[in-house]
């Protein structure tokens, strides 16, 4: 059981590029999340997908597209990047929304220069 | 829509010593509220949750009480640990299908020995 896994771990990007944040969970969750980790800002929801099929704006979407490829897969898009963007983002994954315990993966740290 | 303080931002204390941390949150609606504690280059991980007909729960070292009139939760470890060195968030859930746990800014925690 590998949890919750993204890709890449590590990546940079010059200003206009655009690149795809993958994640994977083999835990048959339903909902599944992004966030960005900033120092001193905490966790901020991009997007997320209650179930298969939905997906959501958070609190920050704005840069970002999100796919839900199926019931495991939860793809996160940076069309053009920009320097804001740079950040630790995460993916998680629940059984459902609310009251259950949210996974989370390793992170990918995103630097745009 | 929600939004969660958490206090302090920082917190030293000496190995044995008990830490405190707070957080307060805007909507009455929330019923779920759990605690993640983030180690270095990882993803947070869940350590204890309460709901909100619930005022007070405890696992070994970590309880969590909850005043649901003042709105407010709080985190307390006991007998720390140099490995409960760590950054802790807190969050909350508002009572709305779909929606997802909205996250406190963190609070690092150093335990010296």
């Amino acid at each position: 059981n590998a949890g919750v896994t993204q890709t890449p771990k590590f990546q940079v990007l010059k200003t206009g590029q655009s690149m795809t944040l993958q994640c994977a969970q083999d835990m048959n969750h339903n909902s599944m999340y992004w966030y960005r980790q900033d120092p001193g800002m905490g966790l901020r929801l991009i997007y997320y997908s209650a179930s298969e099929g939905t997906t959501d704006k958070g609190e920050v979407p704005n840069g970002y597209n999100v796919s839900r490829l199926n019931k495991r897969e939860f793809s996160l898009r940076l069309e053009s990047a920009a320097p804001s963007q740079t950040s630790v983002y995460f993916c998680a994954s629940t059984l459902g929304t609310g009251y259950y315990e949210q996974y989370f993966g390793p992170g990918t740290r995103l630097t745009v220069t | 829509g929600e939004n969660v303080e958490q206090h302090p931002s920082t917190l030293s204390v000496q190995e044995g010593d008990s830490a405190v941390i707070k957080c307060t949150y805007s909507d009455s609606a929330s019923n779920y509220f759990p605690w993640y504690k983030q180690e270095l280059g990882k993803g947070p991980q869940l350590i204890i949750d309460i709901r909100s007909n619930v005022g007070e729960k405890k696992d070994q070292r970590i309880a969590v009480t909850l005043n649901k009139t003042a709105k407010h939760f709080s985190l307390h470890i006991t007998e720390t640990q140099p490995e409960d060195s760590a950054v802790y968030f807190c969050a909350a859930s508002p009572n709305q299908a779909g929606t997802a746990l909205i996250f406190g800014k963190g609070t690092t925690l150093s335990v010296s020995s």
